[in-house]
């Protein structure tokens, strides 16, 4: 079965600290790759997707991620964080023909101002 | 233009009753999506709905969820003889089409008491 791991539940960083979040996926075939983020109170929105073509993608508020379909992987990155980034960050899979997205547990992100 | 919204955006019941869960997705979305959300959890994916198609029910937990949706409009996502650990979020989204970005609603917070 599909699954999707992220491997940090809750990561504390301070403000201009860099930012990675990993991102790993089980599918042996196309996949089309996305982080969502959820700020305290809102609702999910897209934060950035990989269909295809450049494996490196950037998304809103200056967050990139890249695709390394070799190591099954789609980590998000940030060179330098903000208070309001502060937020759950999910990754998502969509795998071949399937309609609905599989999605990591999410990852807490508190940034110190 | 209107998001996705859900109706309630609470719902505090006893277990053992039914619930209806109502989601208006943005206009012309010809897919729908119904995920849920425990604690601590990822989204957990439930059904999915495109155009006049049979739903993908394989994420139902039980034969007590049951979802219907009217042409390309309204869905309602039924839970009959509720249990305490029906007690999440349940999302809602949609998109133009199943290859498309999923927009989510603000959810509704169900809890069995």
């Amino acid at each position: 079965a599909q699954s999707v791991s992220q491997h940090n539940h809750h990561v504390i960083l301070s403000e201009a600290a860099s930012l990675e979040l990993g991102c790993n996926y089980s599918y042996g075939g196309t996949v089309n790759l996305f982080w969502y983020v959820q700020y305290p109170g809102q609702h999910l929105q897209l934060l950035l997707k990989y269909f295809s073509g450049d494996p490196l993608v950037k998304g809103i508020k200056g967050f990139e991620a890249e695709f390394i379909k070799s190591k099954f992987s789609f980590n998000l990155r940030k060179p330098s964080v903000q208070w309001s980034d502060t937020a759950e960050y999910f990754c998502a899979v969509k795998g071949g023909s399937q309609g609905n997205l599989i999605f990591g547990k999410g990852t807490k992100l508190s940034v110190k101002p | 233009g209107a998001g996705v919204s859900q109706s309630p955006s609470n719902k505090v019941t006893e277990k053992g009753k039914d619930v209806e869960l109502r989601c208006d997705p943005i206009s012309g979305h010809t897919a729908l999506y119904w995920y849920r959300q425990r604690l601590g959890q990822g989204l957990e994916f439930l059904i999915y709905f495109q155009g006049n198609s049979a739903p993908d029910k394989s994420g139902l937990p039980s034969d007590r969820f049951s979802a219907e949706r009217t042409g390309e409009s309204v869905s309602t996502l039924t839970i009959q003889r509720t249990q305490q650990e029906d007690s999440a979020v349940y999302l809602c989204a949609s998109s133009l089409e199943p290859v498309d970005t999923q927009y989510f609603g603000p959810g509704t917070r169900l809890t069995v008491l």
